[in-house]
């Protein structure tokens, strides 16, 4: 348990479909990231959010959409995605900034397969 | 550019040594960060070094040299529950992250 949950663990959707990951942290971190992991590939950071504002925003497609309610929550967003969008997307939070050292906690991810 | 390189894949045996090695280019560098990720788990955060040298935690200790942009995860006392993929990730001058894919670590009895 790392204080770090994700919903739902696994989802299948169509290409046409909209869903979204949930995220939730109950360790007062200020910091909230969205990555994605596919096999064999580095961990790619889609955003990053302090204090509930977008910090970073690395080229994402705009099929995905993030959304930071408050300090706490982290919701992606998902519509018309593609079949390379399958793979693991993992949430993490951090009391400071990862490149400024802050040490990341991770959730358990949620595995996507897109039809 | 900025690039990160770690093995693939390392096979050890239990109650040995073993020795994964990153190398990292970045555009600007605060540090870097030893990931251990389970098979079908979250990575969970091992190490953080700053300054040259070695800092040892338990059996579990990681090396740093700025100069040669070089790292390495040392693990001795090898148990079967280290079988994991061990990622090394480097600070860059936007605060972000950089990756490296990860090194599979198999270990046998």
């Amino acid at each position: 348990e790392t204080g770090v949950t994700q919903t739902p663990r696994h989802l299948v959707m169509g290409m046409t479909n909209k869903k979204s990951l949930k995220c939730e942290q109950h360790l007062g971190h200020n910091a909230m990231y969205w990555y994605k992991q596919s096999a064999k590939k580095p961990l790619e950071l889609m955003f990053v959010y302090s204090l509930e504002e977008r910090v970073e925003n690395n080229s994402v497609p705009s099929r995905f959409s993030p959304e930071c309610p408050n300090s706490s929550h982290l919701f992606l967003h998902l519509h018309t995605l593609q079949p390379e969008d399958s793979a693991l997307y993992l949430c993490a939070s951090s009391r400071a900034l990862a490149g400024e050292g802050g040490e990341l906690f991770f959730g358990e991810g949620s595995r996507l397969t897109v039809l | 550019g900025q690039n990160i390189d770690q093995p693939t894949e390392m096979t050890a045996t239990e109650g040995a040594i073993v020795q994964i090695n990153c190398t990292y280019q970045t555009s600007g560098f605060n540090g870097l960060f030893w990931y251990q990720q389970h098979a079908g788990e979250a990575p969970t955060f091992l190490s953080y070094n700053v300054l040259d040298g070695l800092e040892e935690k338990g059996r579990f200790s990681s090396f740093l040299s700025r100069s040669k942009g070089y790292s390495y995860l040392l693990l001795k006392e090898l148990q079967m529950k280290d079988s994991a993929s061990y990622l090394c990730a480097a600070t860059d001058s936007n605060y972000q992250l950089i990756w490296g894919a990860g090194t599979k670590l198999i270990i046998k009895p």
